[in-house]
């Protein structure tokens, strides 16, 4: 079973800031990767699959990198609506595992 | 537009019975793999089954193998979640989720708590 690790697990950031998430994978999950964003009382919302493409409707501010083992989210300009948890998922095999979660908070 | 709605949650003591639904709309619902999902504070997002898009095959992870069935009508686009000898770590809020791989639309969610 894939084991999905983000870092760090809290991100105090200032609004204009370049906001810098981390996913680490126990083994590849080539480019398996998607990211979510969860606000607060809502459901996860995608944001980033294939590990870099932008789902619709997604701000060009946030973008994704990374293959194998290791990935990154970056939000190049936070926003005030930007200040949620994010999580990353893989899809390479089952079960499908999600990180905990990285919360960016002000 | 695409929507999930979700309902059936509740109260129910360990041991006991529930059905969730989910129904879709804004898509050709037989075409897509579903899903659910839930979400507790302690194990945080963790998926629970998947069902193929003519329900003839489903997949579980062992944690609920054996005691939650997935199933759908497509003629109703209803997606379903019966869930037996339910624990209290059955307890989360569980999310109606669409597709295959990464997960693209997800409902509001619906509250199960498991409790004596």
């Amino acid at each position: 079973e894939i084991v999905l690790t983000q870092s760090p697990a809290t991100l105090s950031v200032s609004p204009g800031e370049r906001a810098t998430l981390s996913c680490r994978a126990s083994q590849s999950v080539s480019s398996n990767l998607a990211w979510y964003q969860q606000q607060p009382g809502q459901a996860p919302r995608l944001l980033i699959y294939d590990a870099s493409t932008r789902a619709t409707g997604i701000p060009a501010r946030f973008s994704g990198s990374g293959s194998g083992t290791e990935f990154t989210l970056t939000i190049s300009s936070l926003q005030s609506e930007d200040f949620a948890v994010y999580y990353c998922q893989q899809y390479t095999s089952w079960p499908k595992a999600f990180g905990q979660g990285t919360k960016v908070e002000i | 537009e695409v929507q999930l709605v979700e309902s059936g949650g509740g109260l129910v003591q360990p041991g006991g019975s529930l059905r969730l639904s989910c129904e879709a709309s804004g898509f050709t619902f037989s075409t897509y793999w579903m899903n659910w999902v839930r979400q507790d504070p302690e194990k945080g997002l963790v998926w629970v089954s998947r069902i193929n898009s003519d329900g003839s095959s489903t997949d579980y992870p062992d944690s609920v193998k054996g005691r939650f069935t997935i199933s759908r009508d497509n003629a109703k686009n209803t997606l379903y979640l019966q869930m037996n000898s339910l624990r209290v770590e059955d307890t989360a809020v569980y999310y109606c989720v669409r597709n295959a791989y990464y997960f693209d639309y997800w409902g509001q969610g619906n509250l199960v708590t498991v409790s004596s």
